[in-house]
């Protein structure tokens, strides 16, 4: 199975600051055939399923969901990828998870949880 | 819209079974694979297997296996997760997700979550 681990476990930022979340997988999940990383990120927050961000992570654009604000992007190729919060919102506090559906079984970070500073 | 709607919380003895439903709205359900995840509560997510709605194909974790089976009912357009012998450490919420038909095959990220059923099982 592919491990995925994410960096920091927790970080608190300040309000309009940027927020920084790293994920590394043990082998890439880049597949040079269609030239796509199979990584998403997601967001959850308490008491709520998680929900999905971002899809088909990428060093140039990753793909946004439809409706997640144009703060949330994400970076990344092969076995590192970067969710970025360019201006931390209130409602961002969250956990968030990366995710490789690159090879079976999925697979997900132990989540990195942010908080307001 | 995808709506994904599960049924409630249960309690459930060591040993027991307990059976999830996952009612989907807003597609066609047999086009979209569903998928099962579960959650420690405090824990991170970890995933269980998939169904094919379509022909009944699943697919299960090496960890489930033997313990889990997915099925479907396709006149009322909702999938099940059935898990056997239950521990205690099965207590965790358990999710329904589909992808919503954006990959073929069953390897994909989820776009739809249903709203989660908590299975607490204590003696």
């Amino acid at each position: 199975d592919i491990v995925m681990t994410q960096s920091p476990d927790s970080l608190a930022v300040s309000l309009g600051e940027r927020a920084t979340i790293n994920c590394r997988s043990s082998q890439s999940v880049f597949d040079s055939s269609y030239n796509k990383n199979y990584l998403a990120w997601y967001q959850q927050k308490p008491g709520q399923p998680p929900k999905l961000l971002i899809y088909w992570a990428s060093t140039r654009a990753s793909t946004r969901e439809s409706g997640v604000p144009d703060r949330f992007s994400g970076s990344g190729s092969g076995t590192d990828f970067t969710l970025t919060i360019s201006s931390l919102q209130a409602e961002d506090v969250a956990v968030y998870y990366c995710q490789q559906y690159y090879s079976a079984p999925p697979t997900f970070g132990q989540g990195t949880k942010v908080e307001v500073k | 819209q995808v709506q994904l709607v599960q049924s409630g919380a249960e309690v459930k003895k060591p040993g027991a079974s307990v059976q999830v439903s996952c009612k989907a709205s807003g597609y066609p359900f047999r086009d979209y694979y569903m998928y099962w995840v579960r959650q420690a509560p405090g824990q991170g997510l970890e995933w269980m297997g998939w169904i094919d709605p379509y022909n009944g194909d699943t697919s299960y974790s090496q960890k489930f296996q033997g313990r889990v089976t997915m099925t479907r009912d396709t006149s009322i357009a909702t999938a099940y997760m059935e898990l056997s012998r239950l521990r205690s450490d099965d207590t965790a919420f358990y999710y329904c997700a589909t992808n919503g038909g954006r990959c073929s095959g069953g390897n994909c990220y989820y776009a739809y979550w249903g709203q989660g059923t908590l299975v607490t099982v204590s003696s």
